[in-house]
């Protein structure tokens, strides 16, 4: 059973600042998923990382994957408030051509402050 | 492109009653699923199906149903309501889970009361 974990699960940060998410997971992952959730809103991919080393970068936001380390990072890099927001990772096990959708994390509640 | 659709957005029920959720994707996609999300637990899978006419369980199916008469639509039934069932449901589809650069598109979320 695939158990994923975030830490921090509230982070306040400043503007300008650089900070890491983290997402540990139990056994393997066939991928890493990362979503983000506005209030009320439903939630928005931001990255799919495939295989180990996988990183990606979308403006001040960059995901990596450890698979052997069982570890994913998002980190945001001088931060605006508008990244202010909750993520969430997710991984995925595949079994015998089925699909056994994503377990999440519980999310990483961020506030972005001026 | 409408992409997911979930029907209502928002519903109150009464403890026993019954209610079916609605879910509609037009990307031509597999693969769907039910998830809720409460405070502070992330999204857990209810259910899921993997094609028209197939469904399995997820992590918390206890209360639930569902059914996946047509390709395009899956729907969530609570036959009695519970107070505990009060969440936030969230439909989700992928095209193939199997390989390549596969996101999961989600609906805009059902808000669900049971009083």
């Amino acid at each position: 059973e695939l158990k994923v974990e975030q830490n921090p699960l509230f982070l306040s940060m400043q503007e300008g600042k650089n900070y890491t998410i983290y997402c540990n997971y139990s056994t393997t992952s066939d991928r890493l998923y990362w979503y983000r959730q506005d209030p009320g809103k439903s939630l928005e991919s931001l990255f799919v990382l495939l295989s180990n080393g996988a990183v990606k970068q979308e403006g001040r936001l960059m995901a990596s994957l450890d698979t052997k380390a069982r570890l994913s990072t998002l980190h945001i890099t001088a931060a605006v408030h508008d990244l202010s927001a909750t993520y969430f990772c997710a991984g995925a096990m595949y079994s015998g051509g089925g699909a056994d959708g994503l377990t999440f994390g519980k999310g990483t509640h961020l506030i972005i402050q001026p | 492109n409408a992409g997911v659709t979930q029907t209502p957005k928002f519903r109150v029920l009464k403890t026993g009653q019954s209610m079916t959720l609605l879910c509609a994707q037009d990307m031509n996609h597999e693969y769907m699923y039910w998830y809720r999300q409460d405070p502070g637990m992330g999204l857990r899978l209810i259910h899921y199906s993997v094609g028209e006419g197939t469904t399995a369980k997820g992590e918390v199916p206890d209360g639930y149903n569902v059914s996946r008469l047509k390709k395009q639509n899956f729907l969530l039934g609570l036959e009695s309501a519970a107070p505990s069932q009060t969440s936030v449901y969230f439909c989700a589809s992928t095209l193939d889970q199997g390989a390549g650069n596969t996101e999961a598109f989600f609906g805009q979320g059902t808000r669900l009361t049971v009083v």
